[in-house]
């Protein structure tokens, strides 16, 4: 079984200063990790995936996440938030050890930055 | 590409009547999942394909909710009879084949039922 946990249901931001949103993840085998950001009536957009090497990923709009196995953790990150940034953001797992293709995700956490 | 079609983007219906939302995935793409919305549960996953071939329907809700996909290039899934419960966002997806591609998700049926 495959499961994503998002803590935070909400996470609020100033605009300029950095920003977390936090997902741990569990899965019998090794993950691939992503992030999605999903806008009012609008379906999920890919940010950024972790597959293999790195631990730092680097994606679209200046985000980037941290892979640390230990802790089974993908948090993402921005050093500087944008008011557009506010969305609705999702970490989902993927287990590359069972080719069973599942696609899970978290419950999602609402993103809200303050000019 | 026009990216992954759903339609209709809007369904209102009365309770016990038949619904079919419809989906066109990216063309190429081996992997489409039909995922439901709400408030109250989030994003879940009710069924997924791998070359047209149902892998996973565990989380179909019930008997009610049928899903198809007859060729590479479109999906329906039916619910019948309806019920105001089922009243959520339904999104389609689809991504290729190896597991490391993201998913590219439709923008969604909104769904009704009175």
């Amino acid at each position: 079984a495959q499961s994503v946990a998002q803590p935070e249901d909400q996470v609020n931001v100033a605009e300029g200063n950095p920003l977390t949103v936090k997902c741990t993840y569990s899965v019998s085998g090794n993950p691939y990790l992503f992030w999605y950001v999903q806008y009012p009536n609008r379906g999920l957009q890919f940010l950024l995936k972790y597959i293999t090497g790195d631990n730092l990923v680097k994606g679209s709009y200046g985000f980037e996440a941290e892979f640390n196995k230990s802790q089974t953790s993908f948090h993402l990150k921005k050093p500087s938030a944008l008011v557009s940034d506010s969305a609705l953001y999702f970490c989902a797992v993927r287990d590359r050890d069972t080719n069973a293709g599942k696609s899970t995700f978290g419950d999602g956490t609402t993103l809200t930055v303050k000019p | 590409d026009a990216g992954v079609i759903q339609s209709p983007r809007h369904e209102v219906t009365e309770m016990g009547q038949e619904v079919t939302l419809r989906c066109k995935p990216i063309s190429g793409h081996d992997y489409l999942f039909w995922y439901r919305q709400t408030m109250m549960r989030g994003l879940e996953l009710l069924i997924y394909f791998n070359n047209n071939v149902p892998i996973d329907d565990s989380g179909m809700p019930e008997d009610r909710f049928s899903a198809k996909m007859p060729n590479a290039s479109f999906s329906t899934l039916k619910i019948q009879p309806s019920e105001p419960r089922d009243s959520a966002v339904y999104f389609c997806a689809s991504s290729l084949g190896p597991l490391n591609s993201p998913l590219h998700f439709g923008n969604g049926t909104r769904l009704t039922v009175t």
